[in-house]
């Protein structure tokens, strides 16, 4: 059972464009929503999170916004460069006594033209 | 440590084979964990340590696959009998505590032919 779905598989935007990744959750446990960025060849690194008590997260040119109620959340990546070119994953896990297992997203390739 | 480190980078196993996957985390972590990366696909959580114990191992795909960490640093994935479904990348991860950012290794890619 696919819990975190990840929407576009892949997106092209030009240099200075905003990119924008959306994921749906179905678990109402997940209370922690992380976003990875993975370079070929090299594991998944954190980019940004956030906790569902705030609608909106911001670090730098990416931004997280949350929306609790229709269990959806996503990633804004302003001003979009090429080195930004990579595979983008949400990710989910349960707080509480949890440990932090994650699932993940089926992953988003962004491609950004220079 | 600075990173999390992954040994061998590469492994190509006949089927049927036996492997070991190494992983040393950063210094002082105490939480690891074990994903599986399968080609255009997210990661696949399969193990969780919290020191030398594993607390939860749902994830392991059946009785084939072990994993130990017996100091509770570093981990060593096993996985008996290859089966060419097997092939992926098998990512490793720690962190200072269960509920805290993880850093990932850049994984053990490997190929059963």
């Amino acid at each position: 059972q696919q819990q975190v779905k990840q929407s576009p598989q892949s997106l092209i935007v030009q240099k200075g464009g905003i990119s924008i990744i959306n994921c749906a959750y179905e678990n109402t446990a997940f209370d922690y929503f992380p976003w990875y960025q993975q370079f070929p060849g090299k594991g998944p690194a954190l980019l940004i999170a956030i906790r569902p008590d705030v609608s909106e997260k911001k670090e730098g040119r990416f931004t997280i916004s949350f929306n609790k109620s229709a269990k959806q959340f996503s990633l804004h990546i302003m001003d979009s460069q090429p080195g930004d070119s990579a595979t983008y994953f949400c990710a989910a896990s349960e707080g509480g006594t949890s440990y932090g297992k994650l699932t993940f997203g089926q992953g988003t390739i962004l491609t950004v033209h220079p | 440590g600075a990173g999390v480190s992954q040994t061998p980078s590469n492994k190509v196993t006949e089927k049927g084979k036996y492997v070991e996957l190494r992983c040393d985390p950063i210094s002082g972590h105490t939480a690891l964990y074990w994903y599986r990366q399968s080609l255009g696909q997210g990661p696949e959580f399969l193990i969780y340590f919290q020191g030398t114990g594993a607390a939860d191992d749902s994830g392991l795909p059946n009785d084939r696959f072990f994993a130990v960490r017996p100091e509770g640093s570093v981990s060593t994935l096993k996985i008996q009998r290859t089966e060419r479904g097997d092939s992926a990348v098998y990512l490793c991860a720690s962190s200072p505590s269960p509920n805290y950012g993880y850093t990932f290794g850049s994984g053990t890619r490997l190929t059963v032919v």
